[in-house]
């Protein structure tokens, strides 16, 4: 398997511009989760899908942050409008629910808000 | 919720060195994974590891779920093992992984 994948592997835009992150899960895994990793704040959950279906936004900084799972095969996190307190590196994480089963990364996307 | 403490916080080593990094973790756990951070920011499994000893050439992981700590063994460091190693567990009645602050290592050659 290739893993779970993430696009586009690096990000720079300006302030107010929307952003768009995607994610595939490793195939047959049914749990999504998108965090995000700053140097003050360390891993922080974000969201969580549960066969395409968000169960826990709570780490959701605020309204300009949008997560969606249209299918098994590929979720994205959208921020609009970017300000620049949004630059971080964002992950997205896989795993089969059902139980603690064991948990995989993408590469990140590395979102820098000029 | 739980909470998940590693020591130490940061730790600098000589190649060939060997380390022992900790995980102690406030409530009961239905599993427990470490993964290291490289220095290019991805992260990468190294044990799945609910109770037990593993091992995977240099690393090995031992956890005591039964007094709340897990231990991660490095052996001969090398270079290449610099980066920051994260603890994460499952609590018993959770729902996700709850991460450890990590644990910042930099071998020196």
């Amino acid at each position: 398997d290739a893993g779970v994948i993430q696009s586009p592997r690096h990000e720079v835009t300006e302030m107010g511009q929307e952003v768009t992150l995607r994610c595939k899960p490793i195939s047959g895994h049914n749990s999504l989760f998108w965090y995000r990793q700053t140097m003050m704040r360390g891993l922080e959950l974000l969201i969580y899908f549960n066969n395409n279906v968000p169960i826990d936004d709570s780490g959701m900084p605020e309204d300009r942050f949008s997560a969606k799972m249209p299918n098994a095969s590929f979720s994205t996190l959208k921020i609009q409008p970017s300000e620049p307190r949004d630059s971080a590196v964002y992950f997205c994480a896989s795993r089969t629910s059902g139980g603690a089963n064991e948990q995989f990364f993408g590469p990140g996307t590395r979102l820098t808000v000029l | 919720g739980i909470q998940v403490e590693q020591s130490p916080p940061d730790l600098i080593l000589q190649e060939g060195a060997n380390s022992t990094l900790r995980c102690n973790f406030s409530d009961s756990v239905n599993n427990l994974q470490w993964f290291h951070q490289n220095p290019w920011g991805q992260l990468i499994n190294l044990f799945y590891i609910p109770s037990g000893t593993k091992q995977n050439g240099r690393l090995s992981a031992t956890t005591v779920a039964t007094e709340r700590y897990s231990l991660l063994y490095i052996s001969s460091s090398q270079t290449t093992d610099s980066g920051v190693y994260f603890c994460a567990v499952f609590p018993l009645d959770g729902q996700n992984f709850v991460f450890g602050p990590g644990t910042r290592l930099s071998v020196l050659p």
